[in-house]
């Protein structure tokens, strides 16, 4: 079935470090890998996605690549700041496959000031 | 606030019960989603509804049912609870019918089975 791997499971950065998150899927007909950020007790949020045709994205310190070879795709965050710390999931899914959005296992990310 | 309105936001039952979590979705949303969230199992799909009609399974398991009624709200039923059922229950919601775009979630319903 559809799997996505995601690592590492827990990373601790020092403030103004950047930060990489990486993520496998295992369905080749998926097209879209969005990134959710959950803070403490809250819901998760959409902070960027990508889409298959689409190799790199970028929103100001946040970017995302796609390797569709590989299967691969990651989340780099640049100059990394304590509000950053939260726990970041990465899914992917694929069209006309309703809500079958599946994520990966989170990643928490800590930004020690 | 994403728009997407979940109750109760703590419900602690025993085992052996059945609850009932209610969402709405934002406004002019027509899907909402299902997912369960547990400390060893990240988010789980568990179900989607489109327009009221069920659009797409995940891994619900046959002691849980849902329904999307014509004012699009939906309902997570869950019964015969057990201990491993405590999670974080949250909806979502989206304009389109898959998820090939930003799901908005709610504030999720934190179920305890004792």
């Amino acid at each position: 079935g559809e799997n996505v791997e995601q690592h590492p499971s827990t990373l601790s950065v020092q403030e103004g470090d950047s930060a990489v998150i990486k993520c496998t899927y295992s369905d080749s007909a998926s097209n879209y890998f969005p990134w959710y950020k959950q803070e403490l007790g809250k819901r998760p949020q959409l902070i960027i996605d990508i889409r298959s045709n689409v190799g790199e994205k970028k929103d100001q310190r946040i970017a995302v690549t796609l390797n569709k070879t590989a299967k691969h795709f990651s989340l780099h965050i640049t100059e990394t700041q304590p509000e950053d710390s939260a726990v970041y999931f990465c899914a992917a899914s694929r069209h006309n496959q309703g809500g079958k959005l599946i994520f990966g296992q989170g990643t928490e990310l800590s930004v020690k000031p | 606030d994403s728009g997407v309105t979940q109750t109760p936001k703590h419900l602690i039952t025993a085992t052996g019960q059945r609850v009932t979590l209610r969402c709405s979705p934002r406004s002019g949303d027509l899907s909402v989603y299902w997912y369960q969230q547990s400390l060893d199992q990240g988010l789980q799909f568990l179900i989607q509804y489109y327009n009221g009609e069920e659009r797409a399974k995940g891994n619900i398991l046959e002691r849980f049912s849902a329904q999307q009624f014509p004012d699009l709200h939906s309902e997570l039923n869950l019964s015969s609870l057990e201990l491993g059922d405590s999670a974080l229950y949250f909806c979502a919601s989206s304009v389109i019918g898959d998820t090939t775009g930003e799901l908005f979630f709610g504030e999720g319903s934190r179920l305890t089975v004792l």
